[in-house]
C-alpha cells in the first residue's frame, strides 16, 4: 500500500482543465520533500512530467503545471486532449521508509 | 542521448532464479544512481530498491529487503535485478531509471523500455 494517495480516476472534456492531487503525510511531502510527476501511455515505460514540484523538462508542453502546499500536491492539465489519456503517478521520498515512494496512481479518461 | 536499455522478457518456472540487466549509455553511468521498479499486471508503481554503480552502495525499499538482490557492473555500464527462486507473485513488469538528484529530493529520468517478467508452472 502505498503512502500517498492520489484519485484511482479523473475524466473531462477535450480543452477543459483537470487536477490530480496527491495527498501524504509529515513524513514524505510534509516533511520539505518535492514532488515529481510521470505520465504513463498505454503499454509504455513512464516519463517524467514534472521534476521538483513544478519544473516541466524540456519537451513537456506547458498545459502540464504542477504545485506543492503543505502535505499535498497536484498536477493540473489544462487544455486538456485526447493524447493525454494516461495513468499519472506522483513521487516523492520518505523519511520513515528510508525511500522513494509512488502515489497510487490516477487514470486520467478524455471524454 | 541519454538511454537506458533492459533486457527482453522471460518465463520462468516457480523456484527458478533469475537475473535481468539495464544497460546505460551516453552518460556517466558511475556518477548517477539506478533505481528498480516493479509494476504488476494492472497495478500502479512500486519503488524496490537503488544502487550507485560508482561503489555498489545500494538501499532497498522494505518491502522488497531480502526478496531480492539489485548490483552493477561499472565496466559495461550495466545495472542488475536478480531472484533466487521465484515465486508466480514476481511476475511483473520491471523497470530500471535513472536517479537524478535534487536539493530536496530525486527523481527518475530516463526510464529503461521495461523487461516483463513471467512466472508460471
Amino acid at each position: 500500500q502505498s503512502v500517498l494517495t492520489q484519485p484511482p480516476s479523473v475524466s473531462g472534456a477535450p480543452g477543459q482543465r483537470v487536477t490530480i492531487s496527491c495527498t501524504g503525510s509529515s513524513s514524505n511531502i510534509g516533511a520539505g520533500y518535492d514532488v515529481h510527476w510521470y505520465q504513463q501511455l498505454p503499454g509504455t515505460a513512464p516519463k517524467l512530467l514534472i521534476y521538483g514540484n513544478s519544473n516541466r523538462p524540456s519537451g513537456v508542453p506547458d498545459r502540464f503545471s504542477g504545485s506543492k502546499s503543505g502535505t499535498s500536491a497536484s498536477l493540473a492539465i489544462t487544455g486538456l486532449q485526447a493524447e493525454d489519456e494516461a495513468d499519472y503517478y506522483c513521487q516523492s521520498y520518505d523519511s520513515s521508509l528510508s525511500g522513494h515512494v509512488f502515489g497510487t496512481g490516477t487514470k486520467v479518461t478524455v471524454l | 542521448e541519454v538511454q537506458l536499455v533492459q533486457s527482453g522478457a522471460e518465463v520462468k518456472k516457480p523456484g527458478e532464479s533469475l537475473k535481468i540487466s539495464c544497460k546505460g549509455s551516453g552518460y556517466s553511468f558511475t556518477s548517477y544512481w539506478i533505481g528498480w521498479v516493479r509494476q504488476m499486471p494492472g497495478k500502479g508503481l512500486e519503488w524496490m530498491g537503488i544502487i550507485y554503480p560508482g561503489d555498489s552502495d545500494t538501499r532497498y525499499s522494505p518491502s522488497f529487503q531480502g526478496q531480492v538482490t539489485i548490483s552493477a557492473d561499472k565496466s559495461i555500464s550495466t545495472a542488475y535485478l536478480q531472484w533466487s527462486s521465484l515465486k508466480a507473485s514476481d511476475t511483473a513488469m520491471y523497470y530500471c531509471a535513472r536517479s537524478e538528484t535534487g536539493i530536496f529530493g530525486d527523481w527518475f529520468d530516463p526510464w529503461g523500455q521495461g523487461t516483463l517478467v513471467t512466472v508460471s508452472s
